[in-house]
């Protein structure tokens, strides 16, 4: 069964640094999906990633995707208080049958301060 | 199109009472997930559905959940009877398997369930 692990699970930044948020997952896949939750919203799909060295960038918001490591990043270039919110990555994962359905991490709740 | 509608947006009901969440998924969309938040257990997908049809439901906690999928726009998620741990924001989600994309799912507004 497929598990994915974020970390940090709380992140507090100043306004105007960097920081990279981590997807670990234990089973191949080939493709994951990052999402946004803004508080007491709904979520919102940012990136796909679709192959091993994917890199999508929105913004200040910059996805990337390992497959061999089975690893994600998500890196924030110079934080604004608009970025708050908490992020998820997400996969297609379980069993054979199964394998269509989304499987999401824990979530990264992110905090800029001025 | 309006995306995915979740009714009611808030349900707050007693301790034994049935509850019934409902969900309209965009059209076109063949798959359909329930997922349910909490603070404790994050995003637990509970059950989904392949072209109205459940593919898997081994996420569903107990018998008294219950989901349907009458037909492509619509779908039921029932809790009878409920109980106070049930309390949780209820997101329904729906997606297209689109190659490559796959099923890159977008969600509804919740449901946010309160059992006293």
């Amino acid at each position: 069964e497929l598990k994915v692990e974020q970390n940090p699970l709380f992140l507090s930044m100043q306004e105007g640094k960097n920081y990279t948020i981590y997807c670990n997952y234990s089973t191949t896949s080939d493709r994951l999906y990052w999402y946004r939750q803004d508080p007491g919203k709904s979520l919102e799909s940012l990136f796909v990633l679709l192959s091993n060295g994917a890199v999508k960038q929105e913004g200040r918001l910059m996805a990337s995707l390992d497959t061999k490591a089975r690893l994600s990043t998500l890196h924030i270039t110079a934080a604004v208080h608009d970025l708050s919110a908490t992020y998820f990555c997400a996969l297609p994962g379980g069993t054979k049958t199964s394998y269509d359905k989304v499987i999401f991490g824990p979530g990264t709740s992110l905090s800029v301060i001025p | 199109d309006a995306g995915v509608i979740q009714s009611p947006r808030h349900e707050v009901t007693e301790m034994g009472q049935e509850v019934t969440l409902r969900c309209k998924p965009i059209s076109g969309h063949d798959y359909l997930f329930w997922y349910r938040q909490t603070m404790m257990r994050g995003l637990e997908l509970l059950i989904y559905f392949n072209n109205n049809v459940p593919i898997d439901d081994s996420g569903m906690p107990e018998d008294r959940f219950s989901a349907k999928m009458p037909n492509a726009s619509f779908s039921t998620l029932k809790i009878q009877p409920s109980e106070p741990r049930d309390s949780a924001v209820y997101f329904c989600a729906s997606s297209c398997w689109t190659e490559p994309w796959g099923t890159e799912a977008f969600f509804g507004q919740g449901t946010r369930l309160t059992v006293v």
